[in-house]
């Protein structure tokens, strides 16, 4: 069973353009979670998604954003990037709620 | 909203040493606990879980027991190799699938 993918794996931006990542989760998982790591603030939720609804969210500017499609692809969009939006973004997957989730590899985001 | 404190890292263990990463938790309910682990240039990886108190999660060699009187998910290792050299992370779930994740402990094991 392929595993939750990623893309693009590595992204440059400059300040305030905006970015788009996708992820596509296990098969047959309908919530896709997005967090930010970062070496000072470490992990941080930014949303989740089931069914194509946003269920759960984090404490992050609506610069933030994502959706979910009916494939339960989800993609997460950043509006007008900071410098302080450089991390590494990683999408996890999982069955049903509690369960474990599995991450994706990440996008390393670098914004100049 | 829920809370996961870890024992801030690095820390450096000989192979065969016994490894101990405390976790402590705070939480409205009663969460799902787990330690994930990232290996130096992978993702994360689910290590083990436990769903309620008194619940043993075990994997790898590694184990963690939910107590829920001491709020605490402390792992163990009796005997670690130098590929467990990895970063550590406690992780609580709170509100549908969101997770809360402790800081990291960097553990490097050496010859």
């Amino acid at each position: 069973k392929a595993g939750v993918t990623q893309t693009p794996r590595y992204l440059i931006k400059t300040r305030g353009q905006q970015v788009t990542l996708s992820c596509s989760p296990i098969s047959g998982h309908r919530s896709v979670s997005w967090y930010q790591q970062t070496p000072g603030q470490g992990l941080q939720f930014l949303f989740e998604y089931f069914s194509e609804t946003q269920r759960n969210k984090g404490n992050f500017p609506g610069r933030f954003s994502g959706r979910q499609f009916s494939n339960s692809r989800s993609e997460m969009n950043v509006s007008t990037l900071e410098l302080g939006d450089s991390a590494l973004y990683l999408c996890a997957s999982s069955l049903i709620e509690r369960n474990e989730q599995f991450f994706g590899p990440g996008t390393r985001l670098t914004v100049l | 909203g829920n809370s996961v404190t870890q024992m801030e890292g690095p820390v450096t263990l000989s192979e065969e040493a016994f490894l101990t990463i405390n976790c402590t938790y705070t939480a409205t309910g009663y969460p799902s606990l787990f330690w994930y682990v990232q290996y130096p240039g992978e993702g994360l990886q689910l290590l083990l879980k436990a769903t309620k108190a008194d619940d043993k999660g075990s994997n790898k060699g590694f184990e963690a027991t939910y107590r829920k009187e001491t709020t605490s998910f402390h792992l163990e290792k009796g005997s670690v190799q130098v590929s467990d050299s990895a970063v550590y992370f406690c992780v609580s779930t709170g509100g549908g699938n969101k997770l809360t994740f402790g800081t990291g402990t960097q553990l490097k094991v050496e010859l």
